[in-house]
């Protein structure tokens, strides 16, 4: 069982957007703004996407963005390209463990 | 650009230590300000954070695995390792490592990944 919970799969169709939801707790997403949002395509590493809540890494695209209410993360993505078709990891520091992560939700363009 | 390449056995059998090292090009880890992890990921299944290691040797390991991990570094050939004993097919995962500049912080750099599966 994940710390964080993700839904399973979300779906799109090229254009529009999507919100993947992470819900933890008031002793990790709740209670810092250290979440981060990581794509991983099949067969490949993942790659950071979005940091510390809301924050992207150079080089990715605007269409990402990352929002936090309460113990709920959320990753918007707009403008969904066929692409962005991939698992998405959200992870976020924790008072007992730097490091916890949610179990994925696999994003499927129609 | 800073790369990780993990190496080690594929197969590892039930009950012995599996190990893994990590191989850092583009950037020195005795230059500080930067956390050296191993994660995991079972088949088909999400991330598991094992621990992580900083230049100096101060080390702070997953408390579900801790009894298990040892994680070393050797600044001279700059490389970092993860040792896991007394494996199961549980273990069976492709094994990560990665970079942080804190603890707690984004991962920002990514090894390929390597498969490794415990049987006899």
């Amino acid at each position: 069982q994940s710390a964080l919970t993700q839904p399973a799969s979300v779906s799109g169709s090229p254009g529009q957007s999507i919100t993947i939801s992470c819900t933890g707790t008031s002793s990790d997403v709740g209670g810092y703004n250290y979440v981060s949002w990581y794509q991983q395509h099949p067969g490949k590493a993942p790659k950071l996407m979005i940091y510390d809540v809301s924050n992207r890494p150079s080089g990715v695209p605007d269409r990402f963005s990352g929002s936090k209410s309460g113990n709920t993360a959320s990753l918007t993505i707009s403008g969904l390209q066929a692409e962005d078709e991939a698992d998405y990891y959200c992870s976020s520091y924790t008072s007992s463990s730097p490091w916890v992560f949610g179990g994925g939700t696999k994003l499927t363009v129609l | 650009q800073v790369q990780l390449q993990e190496s080690g056995p594929g197969l590892v059998k039930p009950s012995q230590t599996l190990s893994l090292t990590c191989t850092v090009s583009g950037g020195s880890i005795s230059s500080g300000g930067y956390y050296w992890s191993w994660i995991r990921q079972h088949p088909g299944k999400g991330l598991e954070w094992i621990g992580y290691i900083y230049y100096s040797g101060s080390t702070y390991y997953n408390p579900s695995l801790k009894s298990r991990v040892t994680i070393s570094v050797d600044t001279s050939k700059n490389q970092f390792s993860l040792k896991l004993s007394s494996v199961t097919a549980a273990d069976t995962a492709v094994y990560y490592c990665l970079r942080s500049y804190g603890s707690g912080s984004p991962f920002d750099y990514w090894g390929q990944g390597t498969l490794v599966t415990v049987s006899s």
